[in-house]
C-alpha cells in the first residue's frame, strides 16, 4: 500500500490561499491522486483529481511534480466555510495487480475570521 | 436522485451480536466500497466490489463479510461484533474507468453509519 503523509492541522485567515501538501513516496505508475473534503458528521466529498502536472477546477488547484512523490492542494481565498478535514487519496493500483485505495490521515484546516 | 444512502444511521451492538449494514446507490455505478473511519486513522478500505456478484478484500477485511447481489446494493456484515469494530462506516460508489464520461475515479460517499460495540 502507498504510504501517505500529510500535516495533521493547519490554520489560515479568511481570504488567504492555503496549500496542503501530501507525500506519497511509493506511488505506483497507475495511481491517481485525489483530494476529498469532509465536514463533521458527513461523508467525504470529492474536490479534485490529477495524475501529473497541474489540474484546476472551480474550487481548487492540484499541483503534482514530475516525480509524483508529492502533491499540493491549493485552495484560493479560503472562507470560514472551508473549515474541514482534507484527505489525500492515492490509488487505485497501489499493489501488485490489486485494486487498493489509501487515504492519508487527514489535515484539519481551521479558517480564522 | 438520492445518491448513496446507508441504513441504519446509528447502531449499538453487544459483543458477539451480528448485523448487516446496507448501502444503496442510484447512479448506476459499477464500483462500490466500504470504509471504516476511526479517530486519527483516516479512512481505511474494508472491502470493495467492481461489479454485481464480485467482491474483494481491501486493507482491513478481517471480521467483515460483504455481498453484492444487485448492482445498486452493497451489504456489509459483521458476524460476531467486537469492541474493536466500533467505528463510523462509510459506503461509496464510483464509475469504473470507461463507464462514465471520464476516467475519474471520483467516489460518492454516503452519510455514514455510527456503530458502537459494547
Amino acid at each position: 500500500l502507498a504510504k501517505i503523509t500529510q500535516p495533521i492541522s493547519m490554520d489560515s485567515y479568511e481570504g488567504q490561499e492555503v496549500n496542503i501538501t501530501c507525500s506519497h513516496n511509493n506511488i505506483a505508475t497507475n495511481d491517481y491522486i485525489t483530494w476529498y473534503q469532509q465536514f463533521p458528521s458527513q461523508g467525504p466529498r470529492f474536490i479534485i483529481q490529477g495524475y501529473k502536472t497541474k489540474v484546476t477546477n472551480e474550487v481548487a488547484s492540484l499541483f503534482i511534480p514530475a516525480d509524483r512523490k508529492s502533491s499540493t492542494l491549493s485552495l484560493p481565498r479560503v472562507s470560514l466555510s472551508d473549515t474541514a478535514v482534507y484527505y489525500c487519496l492515492v490509488g487505485p493500483y497501489s499493489g501488485a495487480g490489486s485494486y487498493q485505495l489509501t487515504f492519508g490521515k487527514g489535515t484539519k484546516l481551521s479558517v480564522i475570521p | 436522485n438520492a445518491g448513496v444512502t446507508q441504513t441504519p444511521k446509528f447502531r449499538v451492538l453487544k459483543t458477539g451480536q451480528s448485523m448487516t449494514l446496507l448501502c444503496a446507490q442510484d447512479m448506476n455505478h459499477e464500483y462500490m466500497y466500504w470504509y471504516r473511519q476511526d479517530p486519527g486513522m483516516g479512512l481505511r478500505l474494508i472491502h470493495y466490489s467492481v461489479g454485481e456478484g464480485t467482491t474483494a478484500k481491501g486493507e482491513v477485511p478481517d471480521g467483515y463479510n460483504v455481498s453484492r447481489l444487485k448492482k445498486q446494493n452493497f451489504l456489509l456484515g459483521l458476524e460476531s461484533a467486537a469492541p474493536s469494530q466500533t467505528s463510523v462506516y462509510f459506503c461509496a460508489s464510483s464509475y469504473s474507468p470507461g463507464q462514465g464520461l471520464t476516467t475519474s475515479y471520483e467516489q460518492y460517499f454516503g452519510p455514514g453509519t455510527r456503530l458502537t460495540v459494547t
